[in-house]
């Protein structure tokens, strides 16, 4: 079954310090694997979308890694501000347009 | 223009009620979705429309009933709710459905936060 863990749950930064969220995905065959915010009550909005041959890629504070044999995914944020309060959703795309969406990692971040 | 448009943003409906959701995009692609999304949990597919015709359907009720009118629209048709029904309901569109597109980007729209009582 193709599944899509995320951890953790939640976590609570205070602004200006780093943080890593983790992704395990299960999905086969791999197509990309995308890293999605969304803000409370609000759509979401793409961050980062790798391919089976892409390790790192960057988007402005946001730095995602895939390391495809393990399948294991992060997405670190540098130097967290307010803004960066909001969901992370681990999304994975498998054969045809198959989806599968993690539970999401919620950040709060405070002054 | 990288938008995908959602109305209405807010609606309140009883379960006798008829509404629908609308959504609409113009940066040309043929592929469009409805998700489903309770508090604090991922999006869940309901429907996708490739090229106007619906391709996938989640096994939805009934009660929910999907529509494109053309490339650019897609609306929800809602009738006989129930409360679980409420949440927030996603539209949003890729260049196409086919997996051909190099990642088959996915842009959502704002959402519409759907109350039954």
């Amino acid at each position: 079954k193709n599944q899509v863990e995320q951890s953790p749950q939640s976590l609570i930064i205070l602004e200006g310090k780093n943080c890593t969220l983790q992704c395990n995905y299960t999905v086969s065959p791999f197509s990309n694997l995308r890293w999605y915010k969304q803000d409370t009550g609000r759509g979401p909005v793409s961050l980062t979308i790798m391919t089976f041959s892409e390790n790192t890629k960057s988007n402005g504070r946001y730095t995602a890694t895939l390391d495809a044999d393990t399948k294991q995914s992060s997405l670190h944020i540098t130097a967290s501000q307010l803004s960066d309060s909001a969901s992370y959703i681990c999304v994975v795309k498998g054969a045809g347009n198959k989806l599968t969406f993690g539970g999401g990692t919620r950040v709060l971040v405070k002054p | 223009d990288t938008e995908v448009t959602q109305t209405p943003k807010h609606l309140v409906m009883g379960m006798t009620n008829k509404k629908s959701l609308k959504c609409e995009q113009h940066m040309g692609h043929r592929a469009m979705y409805w998700y489903k999304q309770k508090a604090k949990k991922p999006p869940e597919l309901m429907f996708v429309y490739s090229y106007e015709k619906l391709s996938i359907n989640e096994s939805v009720p009934s009660r929910f009933s999907p529509e494109c009118p053309n490339s650019s629209l897609l609306n929800l048709h809602l009738h006989a709710l129930q409360p679980e029904d409420s949440a927030l309901y996603l539209c949003a569109s890729s260049q196409d459905a086919s997996g051909s597109y190099k990642t088959g980007e996915l842009f959502f729209g704002e959402g519409s936060r759907l109350t039954v009582l």
